[in-house]
């Protein structure tokens, strides 16, 4: 069972080139996030998707957007990177919380360490 | 709005002494709370959490934590460290019926032989 695998494991962009972060979860699971992890800061939502079909802002989702191709996927989109982006990315899934006794825990990826220079 | 503050980020203790890592936060709805930690070039790993009933909850290797409502606090302690230890250790929110976690910056435990 992977739970939630997140690819690339490591990426090095320019200035103002485009890349996309994939990321699968193989639990079933209705909720998906993206959190980006930079130090001092602990993690930060960028954005989440609820349900297939959904998307919602987190506290900086500005640079980013994202696509819930389907139940198993959320991938996250920067158009034109800058040094500001330089981070480690996470890429989370639980639980829809508005299912009578669902599981709250969220499951983590490995990360995604980026780099812009 | 809600917040979650780890008031130290670096907690250095020597091995088979206990230890204290402080959570609190603020919130105007029940929430659910977390504890999950972080090892070196790795993902993050649930500890343990608490979602209702019993305020001292239990977790894997060793660790537990008490919520506290009346002082918003969800404290996670070990009685005994060891070496294998060492990691960054993270506090997390969510509002319930909410679909964010919200997490603190971070403790950062050295486990000193």
């Amino acid at each position: 069972n992977a739970g939630v695998t997140q690819t690339p494991k490591f990426q090095v962009l320019k200035t103002g080139q485009s890349m996309t972060l994939q990321c699968a979860q193989d639990m079933n699971h209705n909720s998906m996030y993206w959190y980006r992890q930079d130090p001092g800061m602990g993690l930060r939502l960028i954005y989440y998707s609820a349900s297939e079909g959904t998307t919602d802002k987190g506290e900086v989702p500005n640079g980013y957007n994202v696509s819930r191709l389907n139940k198993r996927e959320f991938s996250l989109r920067l158009e034109s990177a800058a040094p500001s982006q330089t981070s480690v990315y996470f890429c989370a899934s639980s639980e829809s919380p508005f299912v009578a006794g669902a599981n709250t825990e969220a499951f983590f990826g490995q990360g995604t360490r980026l780099t812009v220079v | 709005a809600q917040s979650v503050t780890q008031l130290d980020s670096q907690v250095p203790v020597f091995e088979e002494a206990p230890v204290e890592l402080r959570c609190n936060y603020s919130s105007s709805v029940s929430v659910y709370l977390f504890w999950y930690v972080q090892y070196p070039n790795q993902g993050l790993q649930l500890l343990l959490k608490y979602l209702s009933g019993s305020t001292l909850v239990k977790g894997i290797n060793g660790f537990e934590a008490e919520f506290n409502k009346s002082q918003t606090s969800f404290h996670l302690r070990k009685p005994s460290v060891h070496i294998s230890d060492t990691a960054e250790y993270f506090c997390a929110v969510r509002l319930t019926g909410a679909n964010n976690l919200f997490f603190g910056t971070g403790t950062r435990l050295t486990v000193i032989p």
